[in-house]
């Protein structure tokens, strides 16, 4: 079945303790994206690859890192999260740009 | 960078009635313009989608259209189901590829 994996889908965490969160597509597409969704906000995006070893800043990058070694993965990184950055964050994937993003089923972050 | 507005932020019809939720964006160099629908709790999905050298498409119940030079475009839902209840987002694929969402349409539709 085609998808795109995010874990974990929930986390509670404290203030500076890195955490990562992985996403994984089985879809071979080339473009992956980060998007936090806040309410009132719509989705946002954080950070996004073109291609292994090819990643760009979204629109929120403060505070995120990510690496794509592999085709497959898209991991985002907080080296040392916040509260501000509780949130709901989605990982997505398309074959290309001017193709149908697919959603992973979202990760609810709760920084405390 | 780009903005993408979009109205209304709640929308409430009457089963089988239309529904039409708008969208404006700033960059004119935006090019492709997909629509998510949203069911809560779950992950945005795809409903339709139009790139900037068409001016109208049309999926059954749904259909979307773009004016490049006034820089928006639209969504509509004929016909509305209460399933079609949902938070709708349109969005904008800008320059360096980024893409960039508007801030949601709860839509309500009443049995």
């Amino acid at each position: 079945e085609a998808q795109v994996t995010q874990n974990p889908r929930y986390l509670i965490t404290v203030t500076g303790k890195k955490l990562t969160v992985t996403c994984s597509q089985n879809m071979n597409h080339e473009y992956m994206s980060w998007y936090r969704q806040d309410p009132g906000l719509g989705l946002r995006q954080i950070y996004y690859s073109m291609n292994v070893e090819v990643t760009d800043k979204g629109d929120v990058p403060e505070g995120y890192k990510v690496s794509r070694k592999e085709k497959r993965n898209f991991p985002l990184i907080l080296e040392s999260p916040s509260p501000n950055q509780t949130s709901l964050y989605f990982c997505a994937s398309s074959q290309g740009t001017s193709r149908p993003q697919h959603f992973g089923d979202g990760t609810r972050l709760s920084i405390l | 960078g780009e903005n993408v507005e979009q109205h209304p932020s709640t929308l409430s019809v009457q089963e089988g009635d239309s529904a039409v939720i708008k969208c404006t964006y700033s960059d004119s160099a935006s090019n492709y313009f997909p629509w998510y629908k949203q069911e809560l709790g779950k992950r945005p999905q795809l409903i339709i989608d139009i790139r900037s050298n068409v001016g109208e498409k049309k999926d059954q119940r749904i259909a979307v259209t773009l004016n490049k030079t006034a820089k928006h475009f639209s969504l509509h839902i004929t016909e509305t189901q209460p399933e079609d209840s949902a938070v709708y987002f349109c969005a904008a694929r800008g320059n360096f590829n980024k893409f960039y969402f508007g801030s949601g349409t709860k839509l309500n539709v009443k049995p």
